[in-house]
């Protein structure tokens, strides 16, 4: 079956420490490729959301995210940290063979330390 | 401040009780959607309308009736709900159908007791 899959259930990171969230999606055509963040008690917030042309993009409070095609990924990256960051983060997917319809991933929770 | 607004914020039910869930947007979107999110579920799409039209309905229990008056608010109706309705109930909406990224609200916890 086609699906977005988030390898990690939960990662935790130093406070300054650099951080890389993995997504793989599983369609043949490059779909719409999106990363959201929910804090607890909070709904999701988009970060960044990539639909074609350059492959590093660039989101809110300092993310990024690389779309790579050869490996099917979308990973998000933060080079630093903070605190304020721990939050469960969603990546999505809208695909033509789902019909555009928005495919989440089922969440990485991130903890970070002190 | 999303620009979505959902009420109540938190809502307790009983199983025979009739309550309303209550999402408001007014950033000139033309799509509003309703999802789920439980512990340890992924999220899973309720209900979808498009320029007020219901173009989705995802297998979702007769006891869930969502409602669209107009294309700035969007309803959820909810009657006789068992114990494993308890979730965080979502509301999004974007410019069109799936095309350019959701705003959702903060959504409403509720606990059917």
């Amino acid at each position: 079956a086609q699906s977005v899959t988030q390898p990690d259930i939960h990662i935790t990171v130093s406070e300054g420490a650099s951080l890389e969230l993995r997504c793989n999606y599983s369609y043949g055509a490059t779909p719409y490729l999106f990363w959201y963040v929910q804090s607890p008690g909070q709904g999701l917030q988009l970060l960044l959301k990539y639909f074609s042309g350059d492959t590093l993009v660039q989101g809110i409070k300092g993310f990024e995210a690389e779309f790579k095609r050869s490996q099917s990924s979308f990973n998000l990256r933060k080079p630093s940290v903070h605190w304020s960051d721990a939050a469960e983060y969603f990546c999505a997917v809208a695909a033509v063979e789902e019909g555009f319809k928005t495919i989440f991933g089922a969440g990485t929770r991130l903890f970070v330390k002190a | 401040e999303t620009g979505v607004t959902q009420t109540p914020r938190h809502l307790v039910m009983g199983m025979t009780n009739k309550k309303s869930l209550k999402c408001e947007q007014h950033l000139g979107h033309n799509a509003m959607y309703w999802y789920k999110q439980s512990a340890k579920k992924p999220l899973e799409l309720m209900f979808v309308y498009s320029l007020e039209e219901r173009v989705e309905n995802n297998s979702v229990p007769s006891r869930f009736s969502p409602e669209c008056p107009n294309s700035s608010h969007l309803f959820l109706h909810l009657h006789t709900l068992q114990p494993e309705d308890s979730a965080l109930y979502l509301c999004a909406s974007s410019q069109d159908r799936d095309s350019y990224g959701y705003t959702f609200g903060s959504g409403t916890r509720l606990t059917v007791v």
